[in-house]
């Protein structure tokens, strides 16, 4: 597979339920993205992981919970979310974090497919 | 602050018609970059251009021109002779360079939606 992949593509779960978003990017990238991307709402930046390091976290819920394994994977574990918590999730990856690093093309994010995510 | 604002929420057209999708920013920094993505119903934002705010040059590649003019902070996409194949929702994006952790900030989005 190339580029990045979101697994799965659809996911429907109560409010009780406890599942877990996978991202992972073939590009050889080092920066890792999620973000939220509800109706009529810009994308919101959720989290960001840069050689596996959380480097920002934009006053994101604490039922929201991120894991960065390796620079390859991103998860996103979800618990006792809300129904305005229903939304696409997609996730990003970069070469570098910062541009002029390698070269300023380096910085351009490339999106997976993302997660459709119905809280019930 | 940084910030960018797509004006158009939807824009229609009649394939082979050309379109503009406009693109406003403001930011502090003399050091930033724009970005534009396009959303096709898939959902995958699909990168299409990066610009950075000391190259004003306009490009152009193939259907698609972007006019960049820092006078009015604007970052302009035209799609000259629409097919069907580009509706979709296009974003503009801004990224400052000296800020530390610079994540993208999005505008909203405009769809388009081009008609045969």
């Amino acid at each position: 597979e190339t580029g990045v992949t979101q697994t799965p593509r659809h996911l429907v779960m109560g409010m009780t339920n406890k599942k877990s978003l996978k991202c992972e990017q073939h590009l050889g990238h080092n920066a890792m993205y999620w973000y939220k991307q509800s109706a009529k709402k810009p994308l919101e930046l959720m989290f960001v992981y840069n050689f596996k390091e959380q480097t920002e976290n934009n006053s994101v819920p604490s039922r929201f919970s991120p894991e960065c394994p390796n620079s390859s994977h991103l998860f996103l574990h979800l618990h006792t979310l809300q129904p305005e918590d229903s939304a696409l999730y997609l996730c990003a990856s970069s070469q570098n974090f910062l541009p002029g690093l390698a070269g300023e093309s380096s910085y351009e994010q490339y999106f997976g497919p993302g997660t459709r995510l119905t809280v019930t | 602050a940084q910030k960018v604002t797509q004006a158009q929420t939807e824009i229609s057209v009649v394939e082979k018609e050309d379109v503009t999708l406009d693109c406003v920013y403001e930011t502090r920094d003399t050091t930033y970059y724009l970005f534009w993505y396009k959303q096709p119903p898939s959902g995958e934002l699909v990168f299409l251009i990066r610009r950075n705010s000391f190259d004003e040059q306009n490009e152009i590649s193939g259907r698609y021109s972007w006019n960049f003019q820092k006078s009015t902070s604007s970052f302009n996409f035209t799609i000259t002779a629409s097919q069907v194949v580009d509706s979709a929702v296009y974003f503009c994006a801004l990224s400052e360079a000296n800020s530390g952790n610079t994540p993208l900030v999005f505008g909203k989005g405009t769809r388009l939606s081009v008609i045969a």
